[in-house]
């Protein structure tokens, strides 16, 4: 079975950090590209990051210099490690496998099943 | 960055109904055009790749069309399971951003 489990999630105070983890199992991590969507609570859904096959990596401006999207390889894993946490970062955070690519089409076919990140003092 | 507009924002329908969902680009994005539906509680599932390509395991009453700027999602005859939010998304260039949903309701 192709699967995502994410891990990490918690209560943080503003300004802190967290790392979310995703775990995947049916598919390897490394030559897949790999998203971050979050969904803050009543909201829609936002896409946050994406690590490529060649391992860079596109922020959108809401994060961009705050989190960081990596892939562990050996752990089968991609992180996202999030900094300078606030308020308005409160959300469920998914991480996805991403088979649009810059020259095919294609959408995010596997999600996990999303980890809680509460930011409040 | 690419604004993606989705019309309505939600609507009220009646099992057996046709529902049409609208998708607009700020700019042409060819067919890099995805349908995710999500149920509360729950993540998001693939529907439509590609403008129109169905994801595996999809009902065939959902379908998919456009190109350019102006892209549709149509439900044929809406089922108990398809109350849902779905979402459109470009993958034409990053960020690959989301429209606001369409929340669609029982009548």
């Amino acid at each position: 079975d192709v699967q995502l489990m994410e891990s990490g999630g918690g209560l943080v105070q503003p300004g802190g950090s967290l790392r979310l983890s995703c775990v995947a199992s049916g598919f390897i991590v490394g030559t897949n590209q790999m998203s971050w969507v979050r969904q803050a609570p009543g909201k829609g859904l936002e896409w946050l990051a994406i690590t490529y096959n060649d391992d860079n990596a596109y922020y959108s401006d809401s994060v961009k210099g705050r989190f960081s999207i990596s892939r562990d390889t050996t752990e089968n894993t991609v992180h996202l490690q999030m900094n300078s946490l606030r308020a308005d970062d409160t959300a469920v955070y998914f991480c996805a496998r991403d088979l649009g690519g810059e020259m095919s089409p294609g959408g995010m076919d596997v999600w996990g099943q999303g980890a809680t990140v509460t930011v409040s003092s | 960055d690419i604004q993606m507009t989705q019309s309505p924002s939600s609507l009220s329908a009646s099992i057996g109904d046709r529902v049409i969902i609208t998708c607009r680009a700020s700019q042409g994005i060819s067919n890099f055009l995805n349908w995710y539906q999500q149920k509360p509680g729950r993540a998001p599932k693939l529907l439509i790749y590609a403008a129109s390509h169905m994801q595996s395991g999809v009902p065939s009453t959902f379908s998919g069309r456009g190109s350019g700027t102006e892209f549709t999602l149509t439900i044929s005859s809406l089922q108990p399971e398809d109350f849902a939010t779905y979402y459109c998304q470009q993958t034409y260039s990053s960020p690959r951003t989301f429209g606001q949903g369409t929340k669609v309701d029982i009548k």
